[in-house]
């Protein structure tokens, strides 16, 4: 059983351009969670997503940050226009259905997409 | 004030000592509590999961949560050099996995 695949390992964007992280759940998930993790900072809470739902984007940036679990495929994390202060480590996790953390005891993390904007 | 305190090291120990981390936190909501282990260019994995006060054992790690005082605890017994890694404390008021981290401890294991 394969874990959270996340693609690419590495994106590097020219500031302006656009980033898409993909995410793809461990085989039954169906949450996923987005977060961001800044050099020498702990992991930020950006999204959590069920198949087809934002229930919670309240660490989201109001602006150019936008993310999507469609029925089919995996989850995107877009970001427009970027930033150098976008440059980060872009973590995804996912979890069970209906169980939340709890049952699994926490969920389980992909190994990151770092993104540099040059 | 951050939610979630913790001291980011580096701590470094000797193979074999007992390696002590601990957070503090704010919010006295929190119920749910864990402790992540992450190794350089890797994603965190969970080693201890902790539901409000107490402690909780597993192997060479030891958890401890006290909610009175707002501070948790990491144990980790007869240190190796494979656990030189960052470790993150985390923090929840729900099932639902909103996480709270802590900034993580870097910790070195010399043998």
């Amino acid at each position: 059983n394969a874990g959270v695949m996340q693609n690419p390992r590495h994106l590097v964007r020219r500031r302006g351009q656009e980033a898409r992280l993909r995410c793809s759940p461990m085989k039954g998930h169906s949450h996923v969670y987005w977060y961001r993790q800044l050099p020498e900072e702990g992991l930020k809470f950006m999204v959590y997503l069920q198949k087809e739902n934002i229930i919670d984007e309240s660490g989201m940036p109001k602006e150019r940050f936008s993310a999507e679990f469609p029925k089919e495929g995996p989850s995107i994390l877009r970001i427009q226009q970027v930033v150098r202060g976008d440059s980060a480590a872009y973590f995804c996790a996912s979890s069970p259905p209906s169980t939340g953390i709890l049952a699994n005891y926490g969920y389980t993390f992909g190994s990151g997409t770092r993104l540099t904007v040059v | 004030q951050k939610e979630v305190e913790q001291d980011p090291g580096p701590l470094s120990v000797p193979e074999g000592a007992i390696v002590s981390l601990n957070c503090t936190y704010s919010n006295s909501a929190f119920q749910y509590f864990m402790w992540y282990r992450q190794y350089s260019r890797k994603g965190p994995e969970l080693l201890m999961y902790t539901y409000s006060s107490g402690n909780k054992e597993d192997g060479r790690f030891t958890a401890q949560v006290d909610k009175s005082s707002k501070y948790i605890s990491l144990f980790i017994r007869d240190s190796q050099p494979s656990d030189s890694a960052t470790y993150l404390c985390a923090m929840t008021t729900d099932s639902w996995g909103k996480l709270q981290f802590g900034a993580g401890t870097q910790v070195v294991v010399t043998p």
